[in-house]
Parts: C-alpha cells; structure tokens; sequence
C-alpha cells in the first residue's frame, strides 16, 4: 500500500541553525508533494508544493527538494528562529484531491 | 475573505452516542474534504464531497457518513461513537479539478468518554 513517512522524533536545533526534514515515500510515485506547518491544536497551513518534475522550490527561508530517485522530499527552513518551531506535516496528492499526510515531525528551536 | 470555519471547538461526548460536526468552505471553494486526526498522528482522509455527492472515501466505517448542502457547506456524522473515535477532526476545502493547496479548518476536538 502507498505509504508515507516521516521521522517521529522531534528535531532539536538551535537558533540561527538549519532545519531539515525528511519525507519519504513507498510503493507509489506522487505527482507532487505539499509541505504543512501545523501548531498544537490547530488545523494545519500549507506552506509548499514542489511537482515531480522540480528539483528544488524555495519560499523565503523555506527550501523543499524532491527527489523521485530516492523517493524522498528533503524540507528546510534556513536562519531557523524560536517562532518556527512547530509540527511540519508532509502530503502528497492522490486521486482527486484527497491527501496522503505522513505523521509530522515535531521541530523545536531554542534560543 | 473568511477562511474555513468549523463548529464546535470542542466536543465531549459518551460511547454510543451520536455526533453531528460542521464545517464551511473557504469562499469560492466548492470541495470539502474531512480528515480524522488522532494525537501525535498526522491527518487520516475520511471522505470528499463535491456536488453534494460523497466522491472518495477513505479507509473508514459506514459510521461516519456526510452531508454537503447547496451553499457548499459541509457536515460529518459519527454513529455508535467509540473511544477510539477521540481526535481532531479537520476539514479541508479546495477547488474541484484544482490540483493545488487545500485550506484547513481550525478542527473540531472531539472527545469520547
């Protein structure tokens, strides 16, 4: 069955630092994928898409790689500071519009 | 431009009753998706409703069934609730034939005592 995955561990970095997240996916091959940002409680925020045909997608400190080789989509987030430290969900797109979310991986900064 | 709402906030209820939760679509959208998302998980696709029809539906029992209305608006029935029922439950709205962003909803915390 398609699967995707995410590290379940949080991710501890200081200020300042770069963040990356990985997402990986199985035993299917996603047109694109999206990258959300979800605080407690709250509904998640789409931050990115990057399609399978692009290498690289930036948005301000946000950089998303794909890489169909590999199977797996690197997220970044440059110069991180406190304010970023959330739930970072990866999702791909199946048939329609329905979504395939990973389980996040927790991102706490510290100053 | 009002975003995507959901009503209620929060939710308790007991094993076996029955839950209505509600959701409003982001203007100018007319597809709504509900995701189910337990803690420390990420969101679980229940069902999409476009055209006031269910269009796909997740891995999920006939307990949950939907609505959507004219105005595009949307409603998730739970039946027979469950412990294991107690999530977040999410709706998401988006553009038919639009392979883009979905807009969340602030969730509906439901709690099944």
């Amino acid at each position: 069955s398609q699967k995707i995955e995410q590290n379940s561990e949080a991710l501890n970095i200081q200020e300042g630092k770069t963040a990356t997240l990985t997402c990986n996916y199985t035993n299917y091959s996603p047109a694109y994928l999206q990258w959300y940002r979800q605080d407690p409680g709250r509904g998640p925020v789409f931050l990115l898409l990057i399609r399978e045909n692009e290498k690289e997608k930036r948005k301000e400190r946000l950089k998303v790689t794909f890489d169909t080789t590999l199977k797996q989509s690197l997220f970044h987030i440059t110069a991180s500071q406190p304010a970023d430290s959330a739930t970072y969900l990866c999702a791909s797109h199946n048939a329609g519009n329905m979504l395939t979310f990973g389980g996040g991986t927790r991102l706490m900064v510290k100053p | 431009d009002a975003g995507v709402t959901q009503s209620p906030t929060h939710l308790i209820k007991t094993r076996g009753q029955q839950v209505t939760l509600r959701c409003s679509p982001k203007s100018g959208h007319d597809t709504v998706s509900w995701y189910q998302q337990a803690l420390g998980q990420g969101p679980q696709f229940i069902f999409q409703y476009y055209e006031e029809e269910e269009r796909q539906r997740g891995n999920f029992p006939d307990r949950f069934s939907g609505h959507q209305f004219p105005n595009y608006s949307s409603e998730l029935n739970v039946n027979a609730l469950l412990l294991g029922d107690s999530a977040l439950y999410l709706c998401a709205s988006s553009l038919m034939g639009v392979t883009d962003t979905q807009y969340f909803g602030p969730g509906t915390r439901l709690t099944v005592l």
